[in-house]
Formats: C-alpha cells, structure tokens, sequence
C-alpha cells in the first residue's frame, strides 16, 4: 500500500456534467499530480501542486482545475464533461517536488455516458 | 514526436525466457528515469529506478544510454506474475513524471 487514497472509486457522469476527484497524499509528501490513462494508453501528466500552488500544467484544457489543501490533499475538477473524458484518474503523491518517485493512489475510474 | 515512446506489444514469451524492452526519450535534459509495473485495472507501481552504470534487481537489469536517448529493461527467467503492463519513465529538471503508454508482457506457461 502506497498511502494514497482516493475517492470515489468509480463514477459515472453524463456529458456536460461536472465532477470533484479527491486524493489523500502519503503522509509528509507535499506535492500531488494528476494524470488521465485512457485505455491502452501510458498516464498523461495533468497538472501537479505543490504547497497548494499549481507547479506545472501538462495540455490540458481549463475546465480541468484543482486544489490542494494546507495538509496537502487534493481535488480534480472537470467541468462540461465530454465523452473522451472517460478514463482513470490516478493521483501520485511526492515527498517533495524535487524528488521524483511516484506513489499512486488506486484511481478513480470515470465513465461519461 | 512523443516524449516517452514504447513499443505497446504484446510480448507474448513463454515462461522462463528471457524479454527486453526499450523506450526512447526526446528530451536531451532529462535527469531521471524509472520503469513502473501496471497490473490490469490497477495502479502503476515502482519497479526500479535507471542509472547511468545500469542496475540489476534480481531477475531484472536496467540499463540508460544517455547518447541514443533510450532506456531498457530485461527480465531474465520469465514468471507467470510478470504478465503486467511496463511503463518507460522519464524526468527532467521540472521532476516532473512523464509517461510513456506501456508495453504489455505476457507470459504463458
């Protein structure tokens, strides 16, 4: 077990629809990234956050955005869901952003209809 | 062209042989590199870290060449448990992960 947990699990959403991801850290790791992985595909980085600032950004539209909390939990947000958004969300917690070992969550697998 | 290519596969090898996979990166700055494993339907989760000499753990040896930009893994003595998926990791100075989409091994008996 890595520490990191997330919620929900799974989720079903209709197209326009918005949806909060949330992610608990491993204890004492300051810095959160999330990533998309559409089937058969590697995770694409999203963005990261570290001490509750966004620290890099990978292409992704505005209507994805999130927060970091002062003990260093995490939400996701995507607004006007589209179908190509069905995917697992996978959160991984850093010890520090200059350290770059990952440690993932489970995911949360988000199907739009 | 991608950041972090693969070869997707699958590499179908029967247990006990010996199977190698490369990955190739673009980014000439990169500074760190791993392989992470992927189980079906769950996260990705370290494998072993690659260093410029090369590294062994165990059955597996990772090996970077930093002039041709590409990094390997070989697992020696296949097992069944080794069927997952095997995803190239590169890091530059941001530190931040970038993923490449996996290679998908199986072993049969």
């Amino acid at each position: 077990e890595t520490g990191v947990t997330q919620s929900p699990t799974h989720l079903i959403k209709t197209r326009g629809q918005q949806v909060t991801l949330r992610c608990s850290s491993q204890s004492g790791h300051n810095t959160v990234s999330w990533y998309q992985q559409a089937l058969g595909q590697g995770p694409q980085f999203i963005f990261q956050y570290y001490r509750e600032e966004e620290n890099g950004r990978g292409n992704f539209p505005p209507r994805f955005s999130g927060l970091q909390f002062p003990n260093y939990s995490s939400e996701l947000n995507v607004n006007a869901l589209e179908l190509d958004d069905s995917a697992l969300y996978l959160c991984a917690s850093r010890p520090n952003r200059g350290q770059t070992e990952a440690f993932f969550g489970q995911g949360t697998r988000l199907t739009v209809v | 062209r991608k950041e972090v290519e693969q070869d997707p596969g699958p590499f179908n090898v029967p247990e006990g042989a010996t199977v190698a996979f490369n990955c190739t990166y673009s980014n000439s700055a990169s500074q760190s590199f791993f392989w992470y494993r992927q189980d079906c339907r769950k996260e990705p989760k370290l494998l072993m870290s690659v260093y410029s000499s090369g590294n062994e753990d165990g059955r597996f040896t990772a090996q970077l060449n930093r002039a041709s930009q590409y990094i390997s893994l070989l697992i020696r003595d296949s097992k069944l448990s080794d069927s997952a998926t095997y995803l190239c990791v590169v890091a530059g100075g941001s530190y931040i992960p970038t993923f490449g989409r996996g290679t998908s091994l199986i072993v049969h008996p």
